[in-house]
């Protein structure tokens, strides 16, 4: 089946730093990945769509400016957060669908902790 | 009014319990539906697809109405292992893209 491979699993990084979270389909090309973001004990809140070749959108709320995505292959987006603050930490996960498998869920990459300390 | 609601528990329920999880949904263009599963400190994983007709897979059966616009999953013969939080997902059309919309997920615990 289909794999979503993210990386880092976690990263521990001081305030004011960057952080880049990669994804990749590894099996097959994703013109379209999500990046969501869940604190705990909450659900998964979309954060972002990353389009292949062109600009991401962005949800009501998330700062385009903070959370930079590039979508620069079929096989690979990356979401930097810039200058993380501690209430960033949270745990982030990418997602995607297979292009010739419309009727099937998409997959999920393993996630992303991120704790700005 | 959320887009997807879901109670979101506990349920806590005895090994071999039959148990039931109902979802609402907001968005009426909405056209596909899913039932996927996190457990702890982990990513969700897909459980199953949810179809018009209904569906089963071995233990577990989705049922759609969309007259009502709810989905449900319900999971016979309770395992230990079916203890996680279980996450009614929609995709939906909007603003010239779809998107998965998740609801808050309901959190089962299976007691021995």
């Amino acid at each position: 089946g289909a794999v979503v491979s993210q990386h880092p699993s976690w990263v521990i990084c001081k305030s004011g730093t960057s952080v880049k979270i990669e994804c990749r389909s590894l099996d097959f090309q994703a013109t379209t990945m999500f990046w969501y973001r869940q604190f705990p004990k909450q659900s998964l809140m979309l954060m972002a769509t990353s389009n292949e070749g062109s600009k991401a959108t962005y949800e009501q709320g998330v700062e385009k400016d903070k959370f930079l995505i590039n979508h620069a292959s079929l096989t690979l987006s990356t979401l930097t957060v810039t200058s993380a603050h501690p209430e960033d930490s949270s745990f982030y996960i990418c997602s995607a669908r297979d292009r010739g498998e419309a009727n099937y869920g998409y997959t999920f990459g393993s996630g992303t902790r991120l704790t700005v300390v | 009014r959320k887009e997807v609601e879901q109670d979101p528990g506990p349920f806590n329920v005895p090994e071999g319990a039959t148990v039931a999880f109902n979802c609402t949904y907001s968005n009426s263009a909405s056209q596909s539906f899913f039932w996927y599963r996190q457990d702890c400190r982990k990513e969700p994983k897909l459980l199953m697809s949810v179809y018009s007709s209904g569906n089963e897979d071995g233990r577990f059966t989705a049922q759609l109405n969309r007259a009502s616009q709810y989905i449900s999953l319900l999971i016979r013969d309770s395992k230990l292992s079916d203890s996680a939080t279980y996450l009614c997902v929609v995709d939906a059309y909007t603003s010239g893209t779809y998107k998965y919309i998740f609801g808050t997920g309901t959190r089962l615990k299976v007691l021995a």
